[in-house]
């Protein structure tokens, strides 16, 4: 149980394009979602937390306007960055929680790559 | 503020040894749970174990252990007899107040790589 799935594994794209990065919780419907960045060699980044049917709470230093994130069901939320640049190459990883435990269960990553 | 430590960035051990990774925190809060996830070269954050402040009874599983000391502020994690598969970076998280919808304070990781 509490699987978290993640869309695309990987992703090329051009500079200037968006990308959307799907998250789903596969057997649990997860009350909030939380969406997390990370760099080589470094912990992981808190972004913003999604709850579902209400706008995403952003962590300071992150642009809501880039980094739009849309929690429509129980069971999926989306993060798409905007006119990605290559500063945006990153590995993006989502987690979930159902609200009946404690635990955060995370997806396996997305690894972006902006040309 | 919360805050988690985990000192050693590095471990190398080889294989059959036993290795103990180190985890610090700091918080205000009464009721906190504690997290360690294993992450593998391949990425994907994989929960070990939540241990709630109210519980600090020692746990094992199969070759791993945690040793949870509040008057140390620690939450130790000890792989006996380490294996190839055990490679990978570890982290440390902190959860303070309970609540799933609370958010997780991260350890930088400790980097784990037993050699044959």
């Amino acid at each position: 149980g509490a699987v978290v799935s993640q869309h695309p594994s990987r992703v090329i794209c051009k500079s200037g394009t968006s990308v959307k990065i799907e998250c789903r919780s596969l057997d649990f419907q997860a009350t909030t979602m939380f969406w997390y960045r990370q760099f080589p060699k470094q912990s992981l980044m808190l972004m913003a937390t999604s709850n579902e049917g209400s706008k995403a709470t952003y962590e300071q230093g992150v642009e809501k306007d880039k980094f739009l994130i849309n929690h429509a069901s129980l069971t999926l939320s989306t993060l798409t960055v905007t006119s990605a640049h290559p500063e945006d190459s990153s590995f993006y990883i989502c987690s979930a929680s159902d609200g009946g435990s404690e635990t955060q269960y995370f997806g396996p990553g997305t690894r972006l790559l902006v040309l | 503020a919360q805050k988690v430590t985990q000192a050693q960035t590095e471990i190398s051990v080889v294989e059959k040894e036993d290795v103990t990774l180190d985890c610090v925190y700091e918080t205000r809060d009464t009721t906190y749970y504690l997290f360690w996830y294993k992450q593998p070269p391949s990425g994907e954050l994989v929960f070990l174990i939540r241990r709630n402040s109210f519980d600090e009874q020692n746990e094992i599983s199969g070759r791993y252990s945690w040793n949870f000391q509040k008057s140390t502020s620690s939450f130790n994690f000890t792989i006996t007899a380490s294996q190839v598969v055990d490679s990978a970076v570890y982290f440390c998280a902190l959860n303070p107040r309970g609540g799933s919808n609370y958010k997780l304070t991260f350890g930088k990781g400790t980097l784990l790589t037993v050699n044959p």
